[in-house]
């Protein structure tokens, strides 16, 4: 069974905020849940990480309800440079195994 | 720091030839993990390792074999490669134990199998 589950595609425009939602209901009590983004030819990169409640950093944010089944990444403004594909991991060391991910497009 | 390098970046081989991915990181972490990329596909996990001496298995690890004799070093072997091996690898480590690790990757290894 497939740890996470999140949408295969999202379209969007410049300057919308974005939100790509990921459903986990098998969440261990101890599992943190990480959003990454990978361009192609590149290997993913981290965007946030959360355990639950509501994270910000600089570029996201990342929305977990109290029952941790689920969790929202939050892209506001999107740029064409937001292109990419969006993963959430779930999981600790030993099961660091990503889904199929969520490919966005931002268009003009 | 150069964080994690992988090489060769790009190799071709033919069907039965092996060959030895090699990662290499300068960040003292513990763990690491061999991940394949088919194209327009997600990363599968092949192998991890959470020390030095230490190796195991994850999603795909079949026709793969793996030692991490070094803790800065996690070497993925492909001991007689097939087409269906043909993908980009990935190689990932993180220093953080238990579940906050952020995982930071090398540039990737294209691998075509002929």
């Amino acid at each position: 069974l497939a740890k996470t589950t999140q949408p295969i595609s999202m379209d969007s425009y410049e300057g919308q905020e974005v939100n790509i939602t990921c459903s986990h209901n098998n969440i261990a009590t101890n599992d943190y849940i990480t959003w990454y983004q990978q361009f192609p030819s590149q290997g993913p990169r981290f965007i946030i990480q959360g355990y639950k409640t509501k994270v910000t950093n600089e570029v996201a944010s990342l929305f977990i309800p109290a029952d941790r089944k689920s969790s929202t990444l939050s892209l506001p403004r999107v740029s064409l440079s937001d292109t990419a594909v969006y993963y959430c991991l779930v999981g600790g060391y030993n099961d660091m195994r990503f889904g199929a991910g969520t490919r966005l497009t931002v268009k003009p | 720091n150069a964080g994690v390098t992988q090489t060769p970046k790009f190799r071709v081989l033919k069907t039965g030839q092996s060959m030895t991915l090699l990662c290499a990181q300068d960040m003292n972490h513990e763990y690491m993990y061999w991940y394949r990329q088919d194209p327009g596909m997600g990363l599968r996990l092949i192998h991890y390792s959470v020390g030095e001496g230490t190796t195991a298995k994850g999603e795909v690890p079949d026709g793969y074999n793996v030692s991490r004799l070094k803790k800065q070093n996690f070497l993925l072997g492909l001991e007689s490669a097939a087409p269906s091996q043909t993908s980009v690898y990935f190689c990932a480590s993180t220093g953080l134990a238990g579940n906050t690790g952020e995982l930071f990757f090398g540039e990737g290894s294209r691998l075509t199998v002929l």
